[in-house]
This record gives C-alpha cells, sequence and structure tokens, in this order.
C-alpha cells in the first residue's frame, strides 16, 4: 500500500521568511512518481512539480525549491522569502507501481503567510 | 486552451434527491479522475477512467456512487440517493499518458455539494 504523510498540519510565517513544507511516502514500487499541488482559498488544485523516482537531482523554480531523498523517502518543498500569496494548502502525492495515474495524497500543510 | 470543465459549480440539493455532476476533460487526455474532498478524509480517489473505461472504483463509496464516461470529451457523477455526508467538494481530473507528460493531473474547478 502507498501511503504519503504531511506531519505539519498547518505553519504560519512571517512574509519573506523561508518555510519547509515536508513530505514523508511509503511504497513499495520501485518505479514511483511525486507530486506537490498547491490549493490556493479559491478551491482549484494546482501543478506544481513532478518527481520520477529515478531523478534525485534537486529542482529550483524561483522561490520554489525541492528536494528528494530516497534514502528517507522524503520530498520536501521550500518556499524562499515567502509572499502572502503563497498562502494556500499544499499537498504532496504519489503514484507508482500497476496503478500510475492514481494518486495518493497526503492530508495537506496549510501555509499562512502574515504582511 | 480550456483547462478541464465542471458543472455545476454548486448544487445545494435535498436528501434523497439524485445529484449528478459532470466534467469535461481537457482535449486529447486519456486518464479521467474523480476525486472527493472533505476536511475529515482530505482528497480521495473515487475512480479513474482510461481511454473511457473504468479502471479502478474501489474508491466509490457504496452502490449509491456510479461514474460514467459515454465518450472522450465527457463524464458524470451520479449520486442517487444522496445523503447529508456525501456533502463534500468532488474534483475532476485528467491527464495525458503520453512520455513527458504523464500522470501529472490536471484539476477541474470542482463542485461544491451541500445535502441538506
Amino acid at each position: 500500500a502507498q501511503k504519503v504523510t504531511q506531519a505539519q498540519t498547518e505553519i504560519s510565517v512571517v512574509e519573506k521568511e523561508d518555510v519547509t513544507l515536508d513530505c514523508v511516502y511509503e511504497t513499495r514500487d520501485t518505479t514511483y512518481y511525486l507530486f506537490w499541488y498547491k490549493q490556493p482559498p479559491s478551491g482549484e488544485l494546482v501543478f506544481l512539480i513532478r518527481r520520477n523516482s529515478f531523478d534525485e537531482q534537486n529542482e529550483i523554480s524561483g522561490r520554489y525549491s525541492w528536494n528528494f531523498q530516497k534514502s528517507t523517502s522524503s520530498f520536501n518543498f521550500t518556499i524562499t522569502a515567502s509572499q502572502v500569496v503563497d498562502s494556500a494548502v499544499y499537498f504532496c502525492a504519489l503514484s507508482g507501481g500497476t496503478s500510475y495515474g492514481k494518486l495518493t495524497f497526503g492530508q495537506g500543510t496549510i501555509l499562512t503567510v502574515h504582511p | 486552451d480550456a483547462g478541464v470543465i465542471q458543472s455545476p459549480r454548486h448544487e445545494v440539493t435535498e436528501m434523497g434527491q439524485e445529484v449528478t455532476l459532470r466534467c469535461k476533460p481537457i482535449s486529447g487526455h486519456d486518464y479521467l479522475f474523480w476525486y472527493r474532498q472533505t476536511m475529515m478524509r482530505g482528497l480521495e480517489l473515487l475512480i479513474y477512467f482510461n481511454n473511457n473505461v473504468p479502471i479502478d472504483d474501489s474508491g466509490m463509496p457504496e452502490d449509491r456512487f456510479s461514474a460514467k464516461m459515454p465518450n472522450a470529451s465527457f463524464s458524470t457523477l451520479k449520486i442517487q440517493p444522496s445523503e447529508p455526508r456525501d456533502s463534500a467538494v468532488y474534483f475532476c481530473a485528467s491527464s495525458s499518458g503520453l512520455a513527458g507528460s504523464a500522470y501529472e493531473q490536471y484539476f477541474g474547478p470542482g463542485t461544491r455539494l451541500t445535502v441538506t
């Protein structure tokens, strides 16, 4: 069975602070994909990144960066110099094995960035 | 390009009534997913289709729920009869199985269902 754990239920920071959202996953598959999605107050789910299990290179996109470590089964997400517009619920998700396309989501982390 | 389209955006109905949610996936996508989001259970996959064929419906809560995909551009999720515990936001998502874009799902805006 697959499982995604986002231990941080809520995080509150002040604008310009850096913040890291943790994601730990469990899977028996050797090939799998990891994702992060953002759900702003408006409610839609916005795709942020996909990473496959064979690519452990960290990725940076503007103020966003992701750290994938297979040794610890973690796929953490860092926002540098946070902004009020980053306030949202962030979900980590996993798919793999014989159920490609079937996403297992974590419970989400509510990020609030205060001005 | 249009994203995933869902209708209605909001639905309020009385217990016992039939509810039909609709989804139009992104053109060219061959996977379609239905999710339900509640505070208690988070995001749950209900069912997904590949090339209009249901692949996994293990997340469908009970026989009151049914989903169809009669063609590549349309899917419905039906609840009959509806119950207050079905109140949730229902998302439809689609993705392409083509290499390079596989598995990232694009979500519709959701339908907020309230059953009184």
